[in-house]
């Protein structure tokens, strides 16, 4: 199976920073990968799908790149309620899987 | 607005069954792919089932195959999950979720938007 890992496991930022995360997968998943944010007691929320289309009502602050083994999703600029969990997921083989989530947490 | 909303989730025995169910509401239902995630308490997401809208397609994930079914009925826009043989470490929040549509080929994108609030189970003796 496809095993994301993402980096790093925890990112302390202030708002109005701007935020990297990094996926990275033990083998190709081409361009098949989503970001989902998750705040504490709620559903998770999908953001980035096949590497760089933001979902429906997604801000534009937020942005992914990548390809092949290596993903990034960018937040330009952080504001209080990006402060969450977030997760990548490959859809290009079976089964399904996804990262152990990055932390962006308040500086 | 789209809607999903499991219910079935609650207390089990080791060894014990439970029906999931996902009742689902503002979209065409039969067009798009369904999948059930789960999340165990503090941990991260887990990809558990997914099926086609004509429910001819589906994959499980090792940690459930022989044990779990998925199925649709799309008469009842409802979205179910059987589980059988159910062990400790089914232990987990359920969330049905949605397709975000299909791609080119015609196959569901296996990307998920929206997911449901999500039903909680618990296998404990």
């Amino acid at each position: 199976e496809v095993v994301l890992t993402q980096s790093p496991a925890t990112l302390s930022l202030s708002p109005g920073e701007r935020a990297t995360l990094s996926c990275r997968a033990s083998q190709s998943v081409t361009r098949y990968l989503a970001w989902y944010q998750q705040k504490p007691g709620q559903a998770p929320r999908l953001l980035i799908y096949d590497t760089s289309n933001r979902a429906t009502g997604i801000p534009a602050r937020f942005s992914g790149s990548g390809s092949g083994t290596d993903f990034t999703l960018t937040i330009s600029s952080l504001e209080p309620e990006d402060f969450a969990l977030y997760y990548c997921q490959q859809r290009s083989d079976w089964p399904l899987t996804f990262g152990g989530g990055t932390k962006v947490e308040i500086k | 607005e789209v809607q999903l909303l499991e219910s079935g989730g609650g207390l089990v025995q080791p060894g014990g069954s439970l029906r999931l169910s996902c009742a689902a509401s503002g979209f065409t239902f039969t067009i798009y792919g369904m999948s059930w995630v789960r999340q165990a308490p503090g941990k991260g997401l887990e990809w558990v089932s997914a099926i086609s809208g004509s429910g001819t397609d589906i994959h499980y994930a090792d940690s459930v195959k022989g044990r779990f079914t998925i199925s649709r009925d799309n008469s009842k826009k409802t979205l179910y999950l059987q589980m059988n043989s159910l062990r400790v470490e089914d232990t987990a929040r359920y969330y049905c979720a949605k397709d975000v549509g299909l791609r080119d080929d015609g196959y569901p994108y296996n990307f998920w938007d929206p997911w449901g609030q999500g039903t909680l189970v618990t296998v404990s003796s």
